[in-house]
């Protein structure tokens, strides 16, 4: 069964550095999205993404998040300068033709900022 | 402020026996409400989606149900196994602009024993 597949499974990044999360959603989905999960708290929202560009962000994603689809197969979560309180788990999921469809989500990345 | 909540916080079953988890939101205007699986270091994996005008819908050992009009949903799995101990979350989608913004709960931890 076609997984979404998420690199690298732990980031650990100094503070004030910028962090490139990478996540290869499965070939024939075409909306594609990232949430974050903090330690011991739900899972939030972060962005979706569809036909190369954002159809919907949350109030955290602010100007320090981008998100890019650069190639036919990956979709990235850049985050500009890394800040403490963004040490979480991230998610990237992508579904199939309608954002109304399942999600299938990757194992995520744990990122730790120092 | 929209809102996902759910209960019980826990629970611990023995094997064999069945389990009802319940979901209230207050989310506005609604699109869907979906309920997620999360084993321990993994990603959510969906069981259902159901949107306002179903009542309920199955997959396997696991039948969720709706009810628009008080803003509840249970899932009720039924003869519980080892490998259903794992956080259920319920997921209630928020229809916004173009997109669709997806309100998490915090989720029931299930245990299930032998």
């Amino acid at each position: 069964e076609p997984e979404v597949t998420q690199t690298p499974s732990h980031q650990v990044t100094q503070m004030g550095q910028e962090v490139i999360l990478r996540c290869v959603p499965i070939s024939n989905h075409l909306y594609f999205y990232w949430y974050r999960q903090i330690l011991g708290q739900k899972v939030e929202f972060l962005v979706s993404f569809y036909n190369n560009e954002i159809s919907e962000k949350s109030e955290i994603f602010d100007d320090q998040f981008s998100v890019e689809r650069p190639d036919g197969s990956n979709f990235t979560l850049k985050i500009r300068s890394t800040k403490l309180e963004d040490s979480a788990m991230y998610f990237c999921a992508s579904s199939e033709w309608s954002s109304n469809q399942p999600q299938h989500f990757g194992d995520g990345t744990r990122l730790s900022i120092l | 402020k929209n809102q996902v909540e759910q209960s019980p916080q826990s629970l611990i079953i023995l094997e064999g026996k069945n389990c009802t988890l319940q979901c209230n939101y207050t989310v506005s205007p609604f699109s869907n409400l979906r309920w997620y699986k999360q084993d321990t270091g993994r990603g959510p994996v969906s069981l259902t989606i159901m949107t306002f005008s179903e009542n309920t819908k199955s997959n396997g050992r696991y039948t969720a149900t709706l009810d628009a009009d008080t803003k509840q949903s249970s899932l009720h799995i039924t003869a519980s196994q080892l490998s259903d101990s794992a956080s259920y979350i319920c997921v209630v989608s928020l229809l916004r602009g173009s997109g669709y913004a997806l309100n998490f709960g915090k989720g029931t931890s299930l245990l299930v024993t032998p």
